[in-house]
């Protein structure tokens, strides 16, 4: 199975900050990698698939980037809205594997 | 605008079973594969099964393989999980998500269903 690690668990922001997240592969995955956002209680909400490629109606300051076994997810700046976990997940092989999630919290 | 809509979730015994559906709406529903995923209280999020849009191709993850069977009934445009000797770790809210006509993230999502595995 293909493990996902993200990184890092639980990340400290404040409003109008730039934010990083990585998912690393333990294998390649080409560019088969999706992020996600999900809030508490809620669906999670697809933000990225094919690594890079926005869906539609998410805000433009959501980015993804990365191939192979490198991806990172970044918001460009923080909104209020933004505060919640965040996964990435492969689709390169079975079994489809998440990541262990970010929690993004108000500092 | 597409819905899904999961139902059948509830507080079963181990070793009981439990089916759960999923209704779908708003697209082609032969066209896409679909997806169950569960998500433990207070866990991560774990893919447990994927169905072809024509639903010639089954997958399972290893934590539900024999116990747990995907299927579709076209004519309902409805998604079932039919799930067996169920376990004290099976117990989660579990989801529908919708996938593409090839290899594809989750797009669509519903709200997901309760099961609960306790004596």
């Amino acid at each position: 199975d293909i493990q996902m690690t993200q990184s890092p668990f639980t990340l400290s922001a404040s409003v109008g900050d730039r934010v990083t997240i990585t998912c690393r592969a333990s294998q390649s995955i080409s560019r088969w990698l999706a992020w996600y956002q999900q809030k508490p209680g809620k669906a999670p909400k697809l933000l990225i698939y094919r690594a890079s490629s926005l869906e539609n109606g998410v805000p433009s300051r959501f980015s993804g980037s990365g191939s192979g076994t490198e991806f990172t997810l970044t918001i460009s700046s923080l909104q209020p809205d933004d505060f919640a976990a965040y996964y990435c997940q492969q689709y390169n092989d079975y079994p489809w594997t998440f990541g262990q999630g970010t929690k993004v919290e108000i500092k | 605008e597409v819905q899904l809509s999961e139902s059948g979730g509830g507080l079963v015994q181990p070793g009981g079973s439990l089916r759960l559906s999923c209704a779908a709406s708003g697209f082609t529903f032969s066209s896409y594969a679909m997806s169950w995923v569960r998500q433990a209280p207070g866990k991560g999020l774990e893919w447990v099964s994927d169905i072809s849009g024509g639903g010639g191709g089954t997958y399972y993850a290893d934590s539900v393989k024999g116990r747990f069977i995907i299927f579709r009934d076209y004519s309902k445009s409805t998604l079932y999980l039919q799930m067996n000797s169920l376990r004290a770790e099976d117990t989660a809210v579990y989801y529908c998500a919708k996938g593409g006509t090839s290899r594809a993230a989750f797009d669509f999502w519903g709200r997901g269903t309760l099961v609960t595995v306790s004596s």
